[in-house]
């Protein structure tokens, strides 16, 4: 099955400046790749997702890259604000050709915006 | 967005008995409707996979016998933990792919459930 590498545990990093959260998958065939966020006893909220034909997506603050031949991902957030703070998970899913197949998760990211 | 909903947001309940949780698409059909788990300061866990009108898919792991899922229809699936005991206390999550095919790969998560057991 597919396993999901997921790096810092804990980023603290200054208000304003950028945060990079790194994952790596070890299934070739996986072909999605989500990045949710989470609050204290809250629902994951998906933020921005790459499907494996992109290399790279932005929205906003918000960016993800995919290495294919490295399988790796990234989701960088610039210009970090106070409401950052979260933990952040990334996710992998294979595509079973059957139908919708679960997510694989990371185990996350305590993101610590310091003002 | 897809709203997916659940019930109980909370239960406390005692060791031995039932518990059952609802997770309810509101405004898409869903086929395949998703199960996890969350234990304190960890990670999400896919338990099983709840497929509408046939036996739900367990990952390696998870005892089917006691965690009983029911996807009776296309917008309603249920997870009961029966006998449940203090080591099942945690955060149950589940999550639904849109009915659309080009979007089926994002998942909406419901907004969980905290199981107690005492």
């Amino acid at each position: 099955g597919e396993n999901v590498e997921q790096h810092p545990s804990t980023l603290s990093v200054q208000e304003g400046d950028s945060a990079v959260i790194k994952c790596t998958y070890s299934d070739s065939a996986s072909n999605y790749f989500p990045w949710y966020k989470q609050e204290l006893g809250k629902r994951p909220q998906l933020i921005i997702d790459i499907r494996s034909n992109v290399g790279e997506k932005k929205d906003q603050r918000i960016a993800v890259t995919l290495n294919k031949t490295a399988k790796h991902f990234s989701l960088h957030i610039t210009e970090t604000q106070p409401e950052d703070s979260a933990v952040y998970f990334c996710a992998a899913r294979s595509w079973g050709g059957g139908g919708a197949d679960g997510l694989t998760f990371g185990k996350g990211t305590h993101l610590i915006i310091q003002p | 967005g897809a709203v997916v909903s659940q019930h109980p947001s909370w239960v406390i309940c005692k060791s031995g008995t039932s518990v059952k949780i609802e997770c309810r698409s509101l405004d898409f059909q869903a086929t395949t409707m998703f199960w996890y788990r969350q234990f304190p300061k960890q990670s999400l866990m896919l338990m099983a996979t709840s497929n509408e009108g046939s036996k739900a898919t367990y990952e390696q792991g998870v005892e089917k016998d006691k965690f009983l899922i029911n996807h009776a229809s296309l917008t309603l699936s249920t997870l009961t933990v029966t006998s449940a005991h203090p080591e099942d206390s945690s955060f149950y999550i589940c999550s639904a792919p849109p009915g659309l095919t080009v979007l089926r790969d994002t998942q909406y998560f419901g907004p969980g459930t905290r199981l107690t057991v005492l």
